[in-house]
């Protein structure tokens, strides 16, 4: 009965480096959600993906960060060229289908820091 | 446009006492769902309650209870006798009536239970 899975639950890089987080969502849930959380604030939503398909890229910055989801294998966020305003939070969320109002079900997150 | 608002950005009481935690949202989605999510100094995130725009009925569950009101846009949550335990940010969080939709989240209030 595992939850949404997310490794590693910290990481540091230095700027100019590449993070890659993982997200492995609820058995069952074929919806992935990342959103990013800035200190003392909110969730941003970042993008959504199905397996194989970027569905909403909307929230995810256009340059250096790019998202997958395999047939096979966890959710991956990739950070390219980390800058330190790249620190932050980031949170995995899973939903079993895409139906309006779903609950979305959040992993423990991955809480990067730049240097 | 989606927006949630949580006035409040900290509140501190005294075990015991109730504390009420507001929510305004902005849509102009007729369905629409709102959330509240529990993070507590752990750093994951716990749903607690999900309800759709057409049902108005209040909510209680054990100590939680949830007051929702389409007239004035609000969805606030109220924990009656808190506990240390309950010491966490709430975060509030809409989802609008869309195809695979993000979520909408309110900047969060920390609440803090003194023994």
């Amino acid at each position: 009965n595992a939850g949404v899975m997310q490794n590693p639950r910290h990481l540091v890089r230095r700027r100019g480096q590449e993070a890659r987080l993982r997200c492995s969502p609820m058995k069952g849930h074929s919806h992935v959600y990342w959103y990013r959380q800035l200190p003392e604030e909110g969730l941003k939503f970042m993008v959504y993906l199905q397996k194989e398909n970027i569905i909403d890229e909307s929230g995810m910055p256009k340059e250096r960060f790019s998202a997958e989801f395999p047939k096979e294998g966890p959710s991956i966020l990739r950070i390219q060229q980390v800058v330190r305003g790249d620190s932050a939070a980031y949170f995995c969320a899973s939903s079993p289908v895409d139906i309006a109002g779903e609950t979305q079900y959040f992993g423990p997150g991955t809480r990067l820091l730049v240097l | 446009a989606q927006k949630v608002t949580q006035a409040q950005t900290e509140i501190s009481v005294v075990e015991k006492e109730d504390v009420t935690l507001d929510c305004v949202y902005e849509t102009r989605d007729t369905t629409y769902y709102l959330f509240w999510y529990k993070q507590p100094p752990s750093g994951e995130l716990v749903f607690l309650i999900r309800r759709n725009s057409f049902d108005e009925q209040n909510e209680i569950s054990g100590r939680y209870s949830w007051n929702f009101q389409k007239s004035t846009s609000s969805f606030n949550f109220t924990i009656t006798a808190s506990q240390v335990v309950d010491s966490a940010v709430y975060f509030c969080a809409l989802s609008p009536d869309n195809y695979g939709q993000n979520f909408v989240f309110g900047p969060g209030t920390r609440l803090s239970v003194l023994p």
